[in-house]
């Protein structure tokens, strides 16, 4: 089946640095999506991506679909505390099926202030 | 809005126990999933519905999993029996319509530990 790899595993940076984080596949996908992970919650989303090639941007984040559709990255520009949390990539296939995602391990973020 | 509803929150209970953990999704959502969160496995689809009906349950780890959805707002996800390997935290998420990329919405998790 579909793997997706998301590096790095964790991260722990400076306050106002900024942060970039990648998911690769073995295999295409037609949609890319970025979540967000606080403790006890579930995981929301920050950005969703539909076309090869998109840059799309949500405040301080910015996520871009890569070309050949088998990666994406994920950047945070001057972070703040309130960026801790676990980031997830999830690929889906189809734009018409929302609920076939293959989700990412995680990249863990610490921010010290 | 009060979101995607899940009880109980957490749920430790012994092996060869039942367990039903339940999800009420956004009101107005048809579409509906279950998840499973591990640190071994991550996170994982089990089942969707579109319509109260179950499109893909190729997620359900095996027979012991059951999932149902009597109406547009309630879900049910059984386990029976129980193992200590199914404890996990388990997401309901869902959707507004399932026919195109919609935004999942999370629940905030029921905590299963199977002693």
């Amino acid at each position: 089946g579909q793997q997706l790899n998301q590096s790095p595993q964790s991260m722990f940076i400076q306050e106002g640095e900024d942060v970039s984080m990648n998911c690769t596949s073995s295999s295409i996908f037609n949609t890319w999506l970025w979540y967000k992970q606080e403790p006890g919650e579930g995981p929301v989303l920050l950005i969703a991506l539909y076309k090869a090639g998109e840059l799309t941007s949500n405040g301080r984040l910015t996520a871009q679909f890569g070309i050949t559709r088998k990666d994406s990255f994920l950047n945070i520009s001057a972070s703040i505390p309130s960026d801790v949390g676990i980031y997830f990539c999830a690929g889906q296939l189809s734009k018409t099926n929302a609920g076939k995602s293959t989700f990412g391990d995680g990249t863990t973020l610490t921010v010290k202030p | 809005d009060a979101g995607v509803i899940q009880s109980p929150r957490h749920e430790v209970t012994e092996m060869g126990q039942e367990v039903t953990l339940r999800c009420k999704p956004i009101s107005g959502h048809n579409s509906l999933f279950w998840y499973r969160q591990t640190m071994m496995r991550g996170l994982e689809l089990l089942i969707y519905f579109n319509n109260n009906v179950p499109i893909d349950d190729s997620g359900m780890p095996e027979d012991r999993f059951s999932a149902k959805m009597p109406n547009a707002s309630f879900s049910t996800l059984k386990i029976q029996p129980s193992e200590p390997r199914d404890s996990a935290v388990y997401f309901c998420a869902s959707t507004r319509d399932g026919t195109s990329t919609d935004t999942q919405y999370f629940g905030p998790g029921t905590r299963l530990t199977v002693l």
